[in-house]
């Protein structure tokens, strides 16, 4: 069993659509990240939350504590936005599988 | 601040042979973290640093990987007698707490290809 598990591992959208990436955990947390990965490796930190909900542009992260589980939305996606969103947790990080989007002009 | 770093960035070696990759991490920062990532994978745990202390290893990390950071500084990852399995992209992570949490800032990884 995965500590973390995200929906849906792929996801594929038309250009303008709203997206929303979930992530469901099982280990007690004091933070949860959003991540990107880009085709090529690099990773960057999108999100850090520990509760509530977070706004960065077009990017709006939210958490429930209680019921362990948060969300990535994407609204007026594009296709730069295409890349592989993972959910981590934990100090050391256990890491979601990822969900890989693509964003159909 | 120039960022995490990482070298080489790419490794091709043969079946048998010792690998060591290099992690700079942003200056400062008093974490320091190694995980592997295969193809189609999320990335994997694999050992943590705070200064010059080993914090936690995975079991993952078998007898053949061993990392080091002697001066609380860069760290490097050693893996003994590669095998074909080992090939990855190794990723190294820094990180310091704000506020009680830790963000942390990913470098570009070093792919292992063992043939």
């Amino acid at each position: 069993k995965n500590e973390v598990e995200q929906s849906p591992q792929n996801l594929t959208a038309q250009e303008g659509e709203f997206i929303t990436i979930n992530c469901s955990y099982s280990v007690g947390i004091s933070a949860l990240h959003w991540l990107q990965q880009h085709p090529g490796g690099g990773i960057v930190s999108l999100f850090m939350l520990s509760s509530g909900k977070k706004k960065h542009g077009r990017l709006i992260a939210t958490i429930n504590i209680q019921e362990k589980h948060s969300s990535l939305h994407i609204t007026a996606s594009h296709p730069r936005d295409s890349a592989v969103y993972i959910c981590a947790v934990g100090n050391q990080f256990y890491f979601g599988t990822g969900t890989s989007l693509t964003v159909i002009p | 601040d120039t960022g995490v770093s990482q070298n080489p960035r790419h490794k091709i070696t043969k079946r048998g042979q010792n690998v060591t990759f290099r992690c700079d991490p942003i200056s400062e920062h008093n974490r320091l973290y190694w995980y592997r990532q295969t193809l189609g994978q999320g990335p994997e745990f694999l050992t943590y640093f705070q200064n010059e202390a080993q914090l936690e290893k995975s079991r993952l990390l078998s007898d053949r990987f061993s990392a080091e950071r002697p001066k609380g500084s860069f760290s490097t990852l050693e893996i003994q007698r590669t095998e074909q399995g080992d090939s990855a992209m190794y990723l190294c992570a820094s990180s310091s707490p704000r506020r009680g949490l830790y963000e942390q800032y990913f470098g570009p990884g070093t792919r292992l290809t063992v043939t």
